[in-house]
C-alpha cells in the first residue's frame, strides 16, 4: 500500500533532549516535506527536500533540523525541544518538486514539550 | 512569497444545505489549487485539485471554482452530511513554487 508513514504517533518529551521523528515513503517520491499544525494557523511548513540531499527552509525553521540521505526517509530532528514545538507535526511527499501535484500526508506526530 | 486566505474559519449549516468556503490567493503565478479535508484526528487527504486552465471542476457533491482575475477560489459542497463535518483546507501553488495552506474552516454539519 502506497503510504506516508511517521513515527511515533505521540511523543511527550521535556525541553531540551533532542529528538527525531522519522518519516518514510514507499512511493519514489522526490519531494517530502514537514508541517506543524497549530489551531488557526493551519499548516505550516518547516522544512522541505527536493530530491536526495537537496533540503530547504519553509516558513518555520527555527529550532528544527533535516536530512535527506536516501530518497524515501526525511527525519525531523529537534535539537533542543522548547514548550513553544508543543504541536501535531505532519510530514508529506509527492511525485515531484513540482508544487502542482498531490501532496500525500502520513497520519502525525502529536508531540508535547514540557 | 504565497500568500493564502481563507474564510470563514468556522462554518455552520443544517444537514442538506450547502457549504461554501472561500480563499484568495496573493501570487498571480500560483496555477494549482488543491482542497484538503481533515477529520478530526487524521491526516489532510486531497478531495479535489483544479488547475489554473480551468474554470470549475466537479465530483459529485463537490465543485471548486476559480477566477484567476480575481485570484479567488471556492469549494462549494451540496447537499451536505454530517460525514462532511471535518476541516478543510485550501492551498495554492505550482510550478516550482511551494504549497502554502489556507488557516482551515471548520464546517459543522447539523442533523
Amino acid at each position: 500500500e502506497a503510504q506516508v508513514t511517521q513515527n511515533p504517533r505521540y511523543l511527550i518529551t521535556v525541553t531540551g533532549k533532542k529528538l527525531t521523528v522519522t518519516c518514510s515513503q514507499n512511493m519514489n517520491h522526490e519531494y517530502m516535506s514537514w508541517y506543524r499544525q497549530d489551531p488557526g494557523l493551519g499548516l505550516r511548513q518547516i522544512y522541505y527536500s527536493m530530491n536526495v540531499e537537496v533540503t530547504d527552509k519553509g516558513d518555520v525553521p527555527e529550532g528544527y533540523k533535516v536530512s535527506r540521505k536516501e530518497k524515501r526517509n526525511f527525519p525531523l530532528i529537534l535539537e533542543s525541544p522548547s514548550p513553544n514545538q508543543t504541536s501535531l507535526y505532519f510530514c508529506a511527499s509527492r511525485m515531484t518538486d513540482r508544487g502542482n501535484s498531490p501532496l500525500h500526508f502520513g497520519n502525525g506526530t502529536r508531540l508535547t514539550v514540557t | 512569497g504565497e500568500n493564502v486566505e481563507q474564510h470563514p474559519s468556522t462554518l455552520s449549516v443544517q444537514e442538506g444545505d450547502s457549504a461554501v468556503i472561500k480563499c484568495t490567493y496573493s501570487d498571480s503565478a500560483s496555477n494549482y489549487f488543491p482542497w484538503y479535508k481533515q477529520e478530526l484526528g487524521k491526516r489532510p487527504q486531497l478531495i479535489i485539485d483544479i488547475r489554473s486552465n480551468v474554470g470549475e471542476k466537479k465530483d459529485q457533491r463537490i465543485a471548486v471554482t476559480l477566477n484567476k482575475t480575481a485570484k479567488h477560489f471556492s469549494l462549494h459542497i451540496t447537499e451536505t452530511q454530517p460525514e462532511d463535518s471535518a476541516v478543510y483546507f485550501c492551498a495554492a501553488g505550482g510550478s516550482a513554487r511551494q504549497l502554502t495552506f489556507g488557516s482551515g474552516t471548520q464546517l459543522t454539519v447539523l442533523p
